[in-house]
């Protein structure tokens, strides 16, 4: 079975410019994860799509942040513009759902390192 | 708001030496406990997890870890480490509630020298 799949994995740009990451979760997964991981500390979560729907983006900056999961499967995130704050991990996890009665397992993709000059 | 922290960012072993990581949490509710781990190069992955039961639990590669709810602990350990247990340890909570998430901790890099 195929992981949680993300791209690109390295992605370096200059300041003010876009920059978008791509995630395709483990097929049958409803819930999908985005993750911000900087340099010495944990991931911390971005947002929570369950299926198409974004349920908790409450630490999500929107002003220069946006993500979507069109058709409930595949998500992007997008930075526009980028700021120098932002070089980081970018990670994408997926489960089968939340977990709201229960639990269930996130499973993790490789991340997108962002290098931000 | 809710934290958790994990004391140690930086450990370094001898194989054979044993292995405590502490991991203590702030939210006073119903928790569910994790620990991950990311090997060089490779992806976060679950190591072990507790939701309820036998407060000792047992993961992959001779992992355990101890849920003392007194102390709002979770601590991982391993009575003999090997050099390919060189990788990041993160300790994470997810809240019972309605507004599930996890929390991770900052991490503990763990290296094991042979």
């Amino acid at each position: 079975e195929a992981g949680v799949v993300q791209s690109p994995r390295y992605k370096i740009i200059e300041k003010k410019q876009p920059v978008a990451f791509w995630c395709n979760p483990i097929s049958g997964h409803n819930t999908l994860y985005w993750y911000l991981q900087n340099l010495g500390q944990g991931p911390e979560l971005l947002i929570r799509y369950e299926n198409e729907e974004a349920v908790d983006d409450s630490q999500l900056p929107k002003d220069r942040f946006s993500a979507e999961r069109l058709k409930g499967v595949d998500s992007t995130l997008k930075i526009q513009p980028a700021e120098l704050g932002d070089s980081a991990v970018y990670l994408c996890a997926s489960s089968l759902d939340s977990g709201t009665s229960g639990y269930n397992e996130q499973f993790f993709g490789p991340g997108t390192r962002l290098t931000v000059l | 708001a809710q934290s958790v922290s994990q004391h140690n960012h930086h450990v370094i072993l001898s194989e054979a030496a044993s292995l405590e990581l502490g991991c203590n949490y702030s939210y006073g509710g119903t928790v569910n406990l994790f620990w991950y781990v990311q090997y060089p190069g490779q992806h976060l992955q679950l190591l072990l997890k507790y939701f309820s039961g036998d407060p000792l639990v047992k993961g992959i590669k001779g992992f355990e870890a101890e849920f003392i709810k007194s102390k709002f602990s979770f601590n991982l350990r391993k009575p003999s480490v090997q050099w390919s247990d060189t990788a990041e340890y993160f300790c994470a909570v997810g809240r019972m509630d309605s507004s599930y998430k996890l929390i991770f901790g900052s991490g503990t890099r763990l290296l094991v020298r042979p």
